[in-house]
């Protein structure tokens, strides 16, 4: 059975250093989602892609994360400069199409610690 | 989107039928309402899903009533293997954008 990819599982950095995160969704899906999860929480949305473009950022704080899908397949998330807050885990979900009806499938995680 | 309401923690026992019920008080006429379970240091996966009346697969199954203001995520026979966090989720047909709260974190017992 196909699966989200994300890399790397486990990163830990230091507060004003610069991290990013991988993910490779599930072949065809055109529709890929980056979620935070801070422990003890429902995850919540940061970015959706439809194929390469932003179709919905409104919870990704611009000031310091980025996300670029530029080829409409695989994605990067990046923090720059990370903060102690930004702990959590990072998720990334695919599905076909962005219609409500679609199954979201979720990779792995990585699990990001700032000290 | 909804806002979903659901209890934060239920127990059960292995063999048992555990029933969750969620509130999505505001659901639009075009939402659908989607279950979700996690494991610990694991995705989300998807559970089920339905618009209105019962939808049964072959792990849950998922009761909305007419007015569609809540819903009841049913499991039959709960094993160990069943502990996890469920989450009810309203999503719209239109983007496909998906708000999760906090879950409900079932601990079976044996």
């Amino acid at each position: 059975e196909a699966e989200v990819a994300q890399s790397p599982r486990y990163k830990i950095t230091e507060k004003s250093q610069a991290v990013a995160f991988w993910c490779d969704p599930i072949s065809g899906h055109a529709t890929l989602y980056w979620y935070r999860q801070i422990l003890g929480q429902g995850p919540e949305l940061l970015v959706q892609f439809q194929d390469e473009s932003v179709v919905d950022d409104s919870q990704l704080p611009k000031d310091r994360f980025s996300a670029e899908r530029l080829k409409g397949v695989d994605s990067t998330l990046k923090i720059q400069p990370a903060e102690l807050g930004d702990s959590a885990m990072y998720l990334c979900a695919s599905s076909p199409l962005a219609l409500g009806t679609d199954t979201q499938y979720f990779g792995p995680g990585t699990r990001l610690t700032v000290l | 989107l909804a806002k979903t309401t659901q209890p934060i923690s239920m127990d059960s026992y292995e063999g048992q039928e555990v029933n969750i019920t969620c509130s999505h008080n505001n659901i639009a006429t075009n939402d659908y309402i989607t279950w979700y379970q996690q494991f610990p240091s694991q995705g989300p996966r998807f559970i089920i899903q339905g618009y209105k009346t019962k939808v049964t697969n072959e792990v849950a199954s998922l009761f909305i009533p007419a007015d569609r203001k809540s819903s009841t995520l049913s499991l039959p026979r709960v094993s160990l293997s069943d502990t996890a966090v469920y989450y009810c989720l309203v999503g719209s047909s239109n983007t496909g954008k998906l708000i999760f709260g906090q879950g409900t974190t079932l601990q079976v017992k044996p």
